[in-house]
Order: C-alpha cells, then structure tokens, then sequence
C-alpha cells in the first residue's frame, strides 16, 4: 500500500514566522511531488512542484526534496494570517497515480 | 495556470433522484481527469480516473453503476450521481492532467451535494 503521511496538526505560528510542512512517501519510485493549499470549504489550490532532490524557491515557498529518506517539506517564509489553510502533501508514483496526504492544518496567528 | 470549472458549484436534491456534475478543462486539453470526494475536515478520497473515449477506472469500493462516469471529449468529463441518497452528500471535486508527461493536476472549484 502506497502511502503518503503528514501531521494532522493543527501547526500554530506567530504572524511573520516560518512555517515547516513535512510529509513522507512510502514508494521509493515516486517520480513528482506537490504540496497544495485548501482553504476551508474550497478545492485545492497548487503552490508547488518538485521533481529533484534539493531545494526550490518560488516567492515565500520553499519545497525541499529528500529522495533517499523519501522526505519532502514546504517552508512558509513570513507568515501571514491568509496562510491559514489546510495543506496538502502528493506523490506522483506512476501509471496515472497521485496519492494525497491527509493535508496538515496551519494556523498562522495575527 | 490551467483552469479547470466545475458546474453546478452546489446542487441540493431529493433523495432518489439523479445529479450530473460537468468538469471542464478550459485552456488545456485533459487526457487524464480525476473524480474525487471529501467529507467535512477529512482528507480527498479518489473515486476514479477518466481518459478520454474510455471507461472510468475505478476505485476499490466506489460502485460504478452509481457514479457514472463519462469523459466524452478532451475537455469535458461528467459525474452522475444516480439515485442519490442522503448519504452521498459531499464535496465532489474534479481535477485534470495535462499530460505529455506532466502529471499535475489542476483542480476544478468543487461541488458541493446536498441530498435530503
């Protein structure tokens, strides 16, 4: 069984802090993984993307990419209350399969 | 960013009867679409995988004669939730794959069904 985990949460942090989101995979083949907000009652919204191990920056986020401990985490630099959303880790395995994590909830407090 | 549309947005029926649910991929062809469906503060659950001018494939424990499934064209994929029961009450929400070997997905706004 493929899985993906993540920490329920709720992860609280001040206003202007940074946020850490951790998530690790089962499957040693996984090719592409994201991270994705949702905020309550809405779909999913792509923040985004990474295929390498290392890091990659975009504006306030940054994923980093662990393939040999299968670990993948989105920093939030500079925390803002608009933040606050539940956010969703996924594994790319192959054959048209992406598996979500249960998502971790954060609070970014004002 | 691709977009995706969901339509109806919301839709509240009576129980036994039929509801469709349109995904649309508007600037991108979709070779791939995707049906999942949350319940309230709990994870998505994938229903089905759709490729165009195929069946659906479905998952484990999702009855195929009760979400109908139909992806007629590159851009349009419909959810038929027949004789929907209270118990089918949920968020619905579609996503599509580009493809060529990209394999984001890009989801729709949802749609959220209420059965009484």
């Amino acid at each position: 069984q493929k899985e993906v985990e993540q920490n329920s949460g709720p992860l609280s942090v001040p206003e202007g802090a940074i946020a850490s989101l951790n998530c690790t995979y089962s499957d040693r083949g996984s090719q592409s993984f994201f991270w994705y907000r949702q905020y309550s009652g809405k779909s999913p919204e792509l923040i985004m993307f990474i295929y390498s191990n290392g890091d990659k920056e975009d504006g306030r986020f940054t994923a980093q990419l662990n393939k040999a401990s299968q670990y993948v985490s989105l920093l939030i630099r500079d925390s803002q209350p608009s933040d606050s959303a539940t956010y969703l880790c996924a594994v790319y395995t192959g054959g048209f399969k992406t598996i979500f994590g249960a998502g971790t909830r954060l609070f970014v407090k004002a | 960013g691709a977009v995706v549309s969901q339509h109806p947005s919301r839709v509240i029926c009576k129980s036994g009867t039929s509801v469709k649910i349109e995904c649309r991929s508007l600037d991108f062809q979709a070779t791939t679409m995707f049906w999942y469906r949350q319940f309230p503060k709990q994870s998505l659950m994938l229903m089905a995988t759709s490729n165009e001018g195929s069946k659906a494939t479905y998952e484990q424990g999702v009855e195929k004669d009760k979400f109908l499934i139909n992806h007629a064209s590159l851009t349009l994929s419909t959810l038929t939730v027949t004789s929907a029961h209270p118990e089918d009450s949920s968020f619905y929400i579609c996503s599509a794959n580009i493809g060529g070997g990209v394999d984001t997905q890009y989801f729709g706004p949802g749609t959220r069904l209420t059965v009484l």
